[in-house]
């Protein structure tokens, strides 16, 4: 079963516009990242952040992790219709031997 | 550095049939994870080979098997396809560092008639 779970699990925004997505997750992780997947294609690795950061960011992107909450939340600003995509959240656990754990993914839609 | 790559990229079975999948992860990159892609049920964990054995495991049936090779090239086999085997098969390679990404292959897109 998935780990993450994002929310919400569609997202219809005008161009320009900031994208707010986020994730719940349920067990200790080392890190939890961010994907992008465009339609039918593979995945982009697009930010991580570790258990011990609480911000990220990278270009139009900002990630927050709230650990206490197991929760995170993917920030795009200034949207533009090229980010229309697949987003998932993937968390990396503690154990020996962990995997990555995807969520089921947030579409988002960002009209011109 | 060439991405991954995945062959076949397109596969039309009928019920009962077997198929083969091949990845060809980044150079240097000695993990090699597989995953299904469904709408109903998402991205579901496979299976991961790293230095030629398999690492973990999900919780797919036994007609779900894998392997990976000396030059880290992993293969999975699915044996008497089923309907519900459609699906889009991804494959992923990373360097399996602390704090690693995966990087993703374009997938196989698998249609059982």
């Amino acid at each position: 079963s998935q780990q993450g779970e994002e929310d919400p699990q569609a997202l219809s925004i005008q161009e320009g516009e900031n994208a707010t997505m986020n994730c719940s997750y349920k067990t200790s992780i080392n890190n939890l990242q961010w994907y992008r997947q465009n339609s039918g294609r593979g995945l982009v690795h697009l930010i991580l952040i570790r258990s011990n950061e609480r911000e990220k960011h990278s270009g139009r992107l900002r990630v927050t992790l709230d650990t206490s909450k197991k929760s995170s939340s993917l920030l795009i600003t200034a949207s533009r219709a090229a980010d229309t995509a697949s987003y998932f959240c993937a968390t990396d656990g503690t154990g020996a031997n962990s995997k990555l754990t995807f969520g089921k993914g947030i579409t988002l839609s960002v009209r011109p | 550095k060439a991405g991954v790559t995945q062959t076949p990229r397109y596969l039309i079975k009928t019920r009962g049939q077997q198929v083969t999948l091949s990845c060809s992860p980044i150079s240097g990159h000695r993990s090699v994870s597989w995953y299904q892609q469904t709408p109903g049920q998402g991205l579901q964990f496979l299976f991961e080979y790293f230095s030629e054995t398999q690492r973990n495991k999900g919780n797919f049936p036994g007609r779900f098997s894998g392997r990976q090779f000396s030059n880290s090239r992993s293969e999975m086999n699915v044996s008497t396809l089923e309907l519900g085997d459609s699906a889009l098969y991804l494959c992923a390679s990373s360097l399996l560092t602390i704090d690693y990404e995966q990087y993703f292959g374009p997938g196989t897109r698998l249609t059982v008639t």
